[in-house]
Formats: structure tokens, C-alpha cells, sequence
């Protein structure tokens, strides 16, 4: 089944404590992106990737780290996590960019 | 300052209504996106429109992307409970890169019985 897999789907950590969360496609897409999305501010783009090895920020990239060593993989990183970074993440994929995105389930973060 | 202006916010109907959700910009989008998302879950794709004027059907869903490609609208005919859910517009804009896609505030349909 062609789909985008985050994992975990549910984390509460404590504030500085590095965590990283993974994102995973089996489409073999080009173009990964991760967001958050928060109560009255919709989603957010944080990071995308548009190939291995190229990544460029998005609206709100401050405090986040990402990678693309490979095609199928895009983990984003959270090196020093603050309670402002509480909210719903979502890692999505595609083709080429401009025909659409497929979105993993999401990941609950809970910064304490 | 959201790039994507989408209206209503809310959309409260009866089951066998029409209703028409808004996406307005100033700028010019080289891809429009239309997805819905329920509580909790992943926006998924409903389409994507890339040429001015162009209108996209997909069953009782109509989708239309104006000629001047900064806006779009999402018409649904005899709108059924199932229909609930948070629409979302999302677009390309035609000076940023491919990768750059930016969200829209989304409306909230609800359908009642």
C-alpha cells in the first residue's frame, strides 16, 4: 500500500531533550515536507526536501533540524525541544511538487 | 499574513444542500491544492488544478481554478453527512520553488441529518 509513515504517533518529552521523529515513503516521490499544525494558525510548513541531499526552510524552520541521506526517508529533528514546539506534526511526499501531497497520519508532540 | 484566504471559516447545512468554499490570493499559484481532513488524521488529497479556467469534477464535488490563477472555489451538490470535515486549499506560488506549499486557514463543513 502506497503511503507515508510517521513515527511515533504520540510523544511527550521534557523540554531539551533531543527527540527525533521519523518519516518514511514507499512511492519513491521526490518532494518531502514536513508541518505543524496549530489551533487557529492552520498548517505550517517547517522544512522540505525537493531530492537527497536538498532541503530548504520553510515558514517556520526555527528550532528544527531535518536530513534527506535517502529518497524514502525525511526525519525531522528536534535538538533542544521547547514547549512552544507542543503541537501536531505531519511529514508528507510527492511526485514532483505541484500535484499534490500524500500525508502520513501525523505525530502528537507534547513538550513539557 | 496568510497567502491563502479561504471562506467561510465555518459552513453549518442540511443534508441535500449545495454549498461553495472560497480560496482567494493575490498572487498568482502555479498548482491549487484541495484537500479534507478529519480530527486528528492527515489532510488528504481531493485534487490539484494547474491551468487558468480549469474546472475539475469528481462526483458530486466541483472544483474551479480562475483564469487568473489566484483563486479557486470547491462547489458540493446535495451535500451528504459523510461530506464533514475541514477543507483545506494549499498552493504553489508561481515565483517559489516546487516545494513551497502553503496552506490556506481551512473551513470547517459540518452536515446534519
Amino acid at each position: 500500500e502506497a503511503q507515508v509513515t510517521q513515527n511515533p504517533r504520540y510523544l511527550i518529552t521534557v523540554t531539551g531533550k533531543k527527540l527525533t521523529v521519523t518519516c518514511s515513503q514507499n512511492m519513491n516521490h521526490e518532494y518531502m515536507s514536513w508541518y505543524r499544525q496549530d489551533p487557529g494558525l492552520g498548517l505550517r510548513q517547517i522544512y522540505y526536501s525537493m531530492n537527497v541531499e536538498v532541503t530548504d526552510k520553510g515558514d517556520v524552520p526555527e528550532g528544527y533540524k531535518v536530513s534527506r541521506k535517502e529518497k524514502r526517508n525525511f526525519p525531522l529533528i528536534l535538538e533542544s525541544p521547547s514547549p512552544n514546539q507542543t503541537s501536531l506534526y505531519f511529514c508528507a511526499s510527492s511526485l514532483m511538487g505541484l500535484g499534490g501531497y500524500t500525508f502520513g497520519s501525523g505525530t502528537r508532540l507534547t513538550v513539557v | 499574513t496568510q497567502l491563502l484566504e479561504q471562506s467561510p471559516q465555518f459552513l453549518s447545512i442540511q443534508e441535500g444542500e449545495n454549498l461553495t468554499v472560497y480560496c482567494n490570493s493575490s498572487s498568482v499559484f502555479s498548482s491549487l491544492q484541495w484537500y479534507r481532513q478529519e480530527p486528528g488524521e492527515g489532510p488528504v488529497l481531493l485534487v490539484t488544478v494547474v491551468t487558468g479556467g480549469e474546472v475539475k469534477k469528481l462526483k458530486r464535488l466541483t472544483f474551479q481554478f480562475g483564469d487568473a490563477r489566484k483563486d479557486s472555489s470547491l462547489h458540493i451538490t446535495a451535500a451528504q453527512p459523510g461530506d464533514t470535515g475541514l477543507y483545506l486549499c494549499a498552493g504553489v506560488s508561481a515565483t517559489d520553488s516546487w516545494g513551497k506549499l502553503q496552506f490556506g486557514a481551512g473551513t470547517q463543513v459540518v452536515v446534519t441529518p
